[in-house]
Formats: structure tokens, C-alpha cells, sequence
């Protein structure tokens, strides 16, 4: 079976775009969550879905979006982007999203780099 | 909020020598705890976790971390390391759904 797989899996921006990310998850899993792992540092929360409602939200500002579809990929959106954008986001799914008794699988990442 | 620190940004290490990877964490609440590596490339792979129990908790290959609630520690240890195990080591805890938050992360290098 595929695991996570994310696309692409590096993009070069500018300043003041938009950018949007993808996602698939393992087959049969229900809650997709998006990381951002700036370089040096470990991965950060931004969102959690589940059967395309949001389940949680970490600190992040309104320019950071995302959507589930009802094959349970996700989308993950970045407005007016900014150098500190520049980040390895992350993407990992869950069969229920219920929390620390599932495992959660992460993808490879898609490298953004905003010049 | 809940906070990760991991005391060491590098590890150095002879192959076949033991090590400790430390992680320290603060939380108000039951405490759900994870240590994820990172090879190159790629994503996270759970290495390990605990949720309630014993507080000795193993992994298939070879690492076990031990739960210490009054020093809040969640520390990995290794007792003979292998270059296959250069990677980066992330420990993490819990806050509930898929929310996981993170410690900067633990370069372990294997040296031969």
C-alpha cells in the first residue's frame, strides 16, 4: 500500500504569491494534519481535518488555509506569502485523528522556498 | 500549552558505544509522549511512544525510553548504535487529536 505522498515535492516562490499544497492519505484514513518544519527546528501544528471538517488549529495567521475533499486528500493554502514561509510542511494521516492512541504516518514533505 | 525541550542539538557517537538522547517536557495534564526519527529525505517514523503503564517502553530496533513524571523527562536511549541510526531524533507529547508538539529536534551522528 502507498503511504502519505505529498506534491510537489519542492517549490520555489516569491514574495506575494499564493501556493497550494497536496496530499494524499493512506487508503482508509479518515484525518489528514499539516506541519510546518521551518529548518533547525521541529514541526509545528497548523491544521487537523477530519471527514472534511477542521479539528484543530495551531497558531498560525488567517493566510495559512487548508480543505479536505471527500477522498479525504487535502489541500493545504498559503496567501501572500512571506520569506519566513520558507519551511518543509508536512503532511500525516491518521485513521480516526482521535489522538495518542493511533500512529500517525507523515509524508516525505514538500519543500517551499520563498525568495 | 504544553512545551518539549530537548537538551542537545548533536550527538556525536562511536558506532557500537550507548547513548542518551534527553527530553524534557512540561504539561498540566496527562501526559501522552512520542520520540519520532527523521532520516534524510524523508518523514517522521514513530520510533516510540508511551500512553499509560510501564514506564519503560521499547522499540523494534533497540531503543527504549523511560517515562520519569517527577523529573518530566521522556529521555531515548540506545545501548549500542549503529551508523544506520544517524538520523534526526524528535521527542514530542500530545494535546490531543493530531496535535503533537514538538522538541527542535536531536541530530544523532554515528561515527566509525
Amino acid at each position: 500500500d502507498a503511504g502519505v505522498t505529498q506534491s510537489p515535492t519542492h517549490l520555489i516562490k516569491t514574495r506575494g504569491q499564493h501556493v497550494t499544497l497536496r496530499c494524499s492519505p493512506i487508503s482508509g484514513h479518515k484525518s489528514v494534519s499539516w506541519y510546518q518544519q521551518v529548518l533547525g527546528q521541529g514541526p509545528q501544528f497548523i491544521f487537523q481535518y477530519y471527514e472534511k471538517e477542521e479539528r484543530g488549529r495551531g497558531n498560525f495567521p488567517d493566510r495559512f488555509s487548508a480543505r479536505q475533499f471527500p477522498n479525504y486528500s487535502s489541500e493545504l493554502n498559503v496567501n501572500a506569502l512571506l520569506l519566513g514561509d520558507s519551511a518543509l510542511y508536512l503532511c500525516a494521516s491518521s485513521s480516526w485523528g482521535t489522538g495518542a492512541n493511533e500512529k500517525l504516518f507523515f509524508g516525505s514533505g514538500t519543500q517551499l522556498s520563498v525568495l | 500549552a504544553q512545551s518539549v525541550t530537548q537538551l542537545d542539538s548533536q550527538v556525536p557517537v562511536f558506532e557500537e558505544a550507548p547513548v542518551e538522547l534527553r527530553c524534557n517536557y512540561s504539561s498540566s495534564v496527562s501526559v501522552y509522549l512520542f520520540w519520532y526519527v527523521q532520516y534524510p529525505n524523508q518523514g517522521l517514523q514513530l520510533l516510540l511512544k508511551y500512553l499509560s503503564g510501564s514506564t519503560l517502553v521499547e522499540s523494534i530496533n533497540g531503543f527504549e525510553a523511560e517515562f520519569n513524571k517527577s523529573q518530566t523527562s521522556f529521555h531515548l536511549r540506545k545501548p549500542s548504535v549503529h551508523i544506520s541510526d544517524t538520523a534526526e531524533y524528535f521527542c514530542a507529547v500530545s494535546e490531543g487529536g493530531n496535535k503533537l508538539v514538538f522538541g527542535a529536534g536531536t541530530i544523532l551522528r554515528v561515527k566509525s
